[in-house]
């Protein structure tokens, strides 16, 4: 079956630095995404791996391991306003459909 | 904005009635999702349209269609409407059904069943 799992809450103080965890067991992969979603609005692009690795992008990293079926999302020198949903979702090969785990509520504190 | 248009931005709407919620992708994007974000809930993928035609179908209810006009815009159709239908619904557009790029979302739909 397909499954994504990620925490369902979490607490950091600004300035410092956060892991999102996903893990995930779909029927195949073709690529790993993450999203921001603040409440009430629209899901926006964090990130994209489809290879083994950290991609960095300014404050946010992402990584993926493959054969381990996990990836995180680390968020750098935390501000307020990145208290949101962060939201994992994986691509498969079958169908190029993205399955979506319930997201991680990050909520940060001064 | 992500060039995503979804009218109307909120419905409040009694059991029973139906609804028409409309999205325009970005200019040139072929391919539409529509999904359903019940409260504190992740998003669940209802159905896809590439280019006029259903590409694939999530946990859509019977009670619920879609489509994808020649001018690529898309409706959704939701009839019946029980309480437990109140939700956002987002509409997410991409150029093609399989690339590399991500999907822009829309604002939503919040709709709200009496």
């Amino acid at each position: 079956g397909q499954n994504i799992d990620q925490p369902t809450e979490m607490t950091a103080t600004e300035g410092a630095i956060v892991q999102i965890n996903c893990t995930y067991q779909t029927s195949g992969f073709n690529g790993l995404f993450w999203y921001q979603q603040h409440a009430g609005e629209a899901p926006t692009f964090l990130s994209y791996n489809v290879l083994d690795g950290l991609e960095e992008k300014g404050r946010f990293s992402s990584f993926l391991s493959r054969s381990k079926g996990y990836s995180y999302l680390l968020l750098k020198e935390l501000q307020m306003k990145d208290s949101a949903s962060y939201l994992c979702a994986v691509r498969e090969d079958s169908n190029y459909q993205l399955i979506w785990g319930a997201g991680t509520k990050l909520i940060i504190k001064p | 904005d992500s060039g995503v248009t979804q009218t109307p931005k909120h419905l409040i709407t009694a059991t029973g009635q139906r609804v028409t919620l409309r999205c325009s992708p970005r200019s040139g994007d072929l391919s539409v999702y529509w999904y359903q974000q019940s409260l504190d809930q992740g998003l669940q993928f209802l159905i896809q349209y590439y280019n006029g035609e259903e590409r694939a179908k999530g946990n859509i209810l019977e009670r619920f269609s879609a489509q994808q006009f020649p001018d690529l815009h898309s409706e959704l159709n939701l009839s019946s409407l029980e309480l437990g239908d109140s939700a956002l619904y987002f509409c997410a557009s991409s150029p093609w059904t399989g690339d590399d790029t991500e999907a822009f979302f829309g604002q939503g739909t919040r709709l709200t069943v009496v």
